[in-house]
């Protein structure tokens, strides 16, 4: 059974920390994302990685950037956090190019 | 622009009642299209692909190409039916561009 693992259920940070939320893999998979959700909105997707060291910016990626350097982990790193970004975040891993398999989520609050 | 539309936010039904989840999508080339569902406390996860053409967990989704729409239908709702659903399109082109709907919650009532 393909499991997508994110190192935390809840966070608390606050404004202008540098923050990184982890997100590991055992199935390896090619391509990893990282989506935020939030209500009336859904999902929205920030980074798309098709491969080690390989990124695409998704939605909206402004504020964000992301690390994969294992097939298995990808990072996703708010520089500068700032309020707007209290979010759900989801990570997903996936053989093809639509996200298969996804984390249980983070729940990002910044005060 | 490429866009989605699930039209309703919440839908509320009585258990054994039909209940059909509306999606409709802009028209631009020939999309994949697919449903995620997640379900209270569960992670999200994909629940059918019209390529497939598959039921799952009695849900079946017909593609209409001339009305651009994708709509999920389930003849008799149980109760365990209560979730949150996406329709997702994925236009192709440039890699990871599924595009997520607003969801709509499904409520079903005993």
């Amino acid at each position: 059974d393909v499991k997508v693992t994110q190192s935390s259920r809840y966070l608390v940070k606050r404004t202008g920390e540098k923050v990184f939320l982890e997100c590991v893999q055992d199935m390896d998979h090619e391509n990893m994302f990282w989506y935020r959700q939030d209500p009336g909105l859904g999902l929205r997707l920030i980074y798309f990685s098709y491969d080690v060291k390989m990124k695409e910016k998704g939605d909206i990626p402004e504020g964000y950037s992301v690390s994969r350097e294992k097939k298995e982990r990808f990072s996703l790193i708010l520089e500068s956090a700032s309020t707007n970004q209290t979010s759900m975040y989801l990570c997903a891993s996936s053989v093809g190019y639509q996200p298969q398999h996804f984390g249980d989520g983070t729940r990002l609050s910044i005060l | 622009a490429q866009r989605v539309t699930q039209p309703e936010k919440l839908l509320s039904v009585f258990k054994g009642a039909p209940v059909e989840l509306k999606c409709n999508y802009s028209y631009s080339g020939s999309p994949e299209l697919f449903w995620y569902v997640q379900y209270s406390r569960q992670r999200l996860q994909l629940l059918l692909r019209h390529i497939s053409r598959e039921s799952i967990k009695g849900f079946t989704a017909d593609l209409n190409k001339g009305e651009t729409s994708f709509h999920l239908k389930k003849p008799f709702a149980q109760e365990e039916d209560s979730a949150m659903y996406y329709c997702a399109p994925d236009y192709g082109g440039s890699q990871g561009n599924l595009i997520f709907g607003k969801g709509t919650k499904l409520s079903v009532k005993p």
